[in-house]
Formats: structure tokens, sequence, C-alpha cells
């Protein structure tokens, strides 16, 4: 039972590039999520998905694309990256419901030059 | 914007001693959690209080709420070098997602 993975571990972009960041879980959760942490800040909710087929935006969502590609996994798109997107990007999961936990993964580490 | 705010940013203790972090919230919550993450690591969930609960207790964790004041501390007993860690107060989503939103955190580092 790994929980949740994350692929790749670290990135560097140049800037206008292009990327898709993979999060995998094994727990049957529902509901998935990708949030993005900067230096001294809290967790910010780039997008979610409540459930298989559906996707919302979060807090911060400009400049990112999602894809629910089944009930397991969970990619977050950045499709033209820019120097203000570097960050550290983490995915989660939860049981479908506002009450529950989430469930990290260890994050990647991504730079854009 | 942050919806959880941690007080002490940073707090440094001796090992043995006792640990006292504070969150204050913004709006009506439905549950409010704690997140401990260790340097490099992801998020790892330690407890969660549901706004009808006062307090809460886990192993040597102790979780207090204040709807009234917006407010929950959590307190970690007899502290240990493995505790060194940020802690993060985390919220449901005021715009109706199911996300958290997180505080800033509180680095907490223990002295042996």
């Amino acid at each position: 039972n790994a929980g949740v993975t994350q692929t790749p571990k670290f990135q560097v972009l140049k800037t206008g590039q292009s990327m898709t960041l993979q999060c995998a879980q094994d727990m049957n959760h529902n509901s998935m999520y990708w949030y993005r942490q900067d230096p001294g800040m809290g967790l910010r909710l780039i997008y979610y998905s409540a459930s298989e087929g559906t996707t919302d935006k979060g807090e911060v969502p400009n400049g990112y694309n999602v894809s629910r590609l089944n009930k397991r996994e969970f990619s977050l798109r950045l499709e033209s990256a820019a120097p203000s997107q570097t960050s550290v990007y983490f995915c989660a999961s939860s049981e479908l419901g506002r009450v529950n936990e989430q469930f990290f993964g260890p994050g990647t580490r991504l730079t854009v030059l | 914007s942050q919806q959880g705010e941690e007080d002490p940013q940073a707090l440094s203790i001796q090992e043995g001693e006792n640990a006292t972090m504070n969150c204050s919230y913004k709006t009506s919550i439905n549950n409010l959690q704690w997140y401990r993450q260790n340097s490099g690591r992801g998020l790892v969930h330690l407890i969660l209080i549901r706004s009808n609960e006062r307090e809460k207790h886990s192993g040597r964790l102790r979780v207090t709420l204040d709807t009234s004041k917006k407010s929950s501390s959590l307190l970690i007993t007899a502290s240990r070098a493995a505790d060194t860690a940020s802690y993060f107060c985390a919220t449901r989503s005021g715009g109706g997602a199911d996300g958290l939103t997180f505080g800033k955190g509180t680095h907490l580092i223990i002295q042996p």
C-alpha cells in the first residue's frame, strides 16, 4: 500500500515549457487535490476533483489544468510555465465528504527559470 | 486567502517540555485539522476536531477549539526530538470546495 505517489520528485523547466505532474493513490479514495506550497506559506488549493469525472477550481487555478484520468490518477498540467509557478506541488486524496482527513504525497519540487 | 493563521511562526523548546501552538481562522468551519510536515516531506494528518467539539486527545496531542473566538490550540506534551517539524492548521475552504485552507504554519524545533 503505497498511499499517494507523485512523479517526478524534482523538475527544472524553462519559461514557456510545458509539463505534467502525475499523481496516483491506491486507497480507493473518491476525492483528489492539487496544492502548491511557497516559502513561508501554507498550502494553497489549485484544483480538486470531488469524484471521478469531475474537477473544480480552487484558490489559485490560473496557469494550470487538471485531468482526472480515472479514480486512481489525477494529473496537473502547466501549459506554459512561468517563474511564478516555481513551488512545491502536493497531491492529496480523501474519502468523499467534508469531514475527512487528507493523505498527501511526498511533493514535486518545480523550478521555472 | 489564508483561512488559518498559526502563532507563533517559530518555537524552540527543550526536549521534554510541552509545546503549544495556536491557530486563528476567519469564517465558520465544519471542522479544523492539524497536520505535521517534516522537512522536505509531505503533510501528515495528526488530529481532527469537529465544530461541535471543544477538546480532543490523541496520544501526546491535545487540541482545543473555541468557535466563539475562532481559534484552536495544539498542545504536544513531553516533546521529543522527532517532533521537530512544521505544524499547520487547516479548515475546509470557504468557497464550498472540498479542499482545505491552510495557515502558514508554526516551525517547531526541539532542542536535545
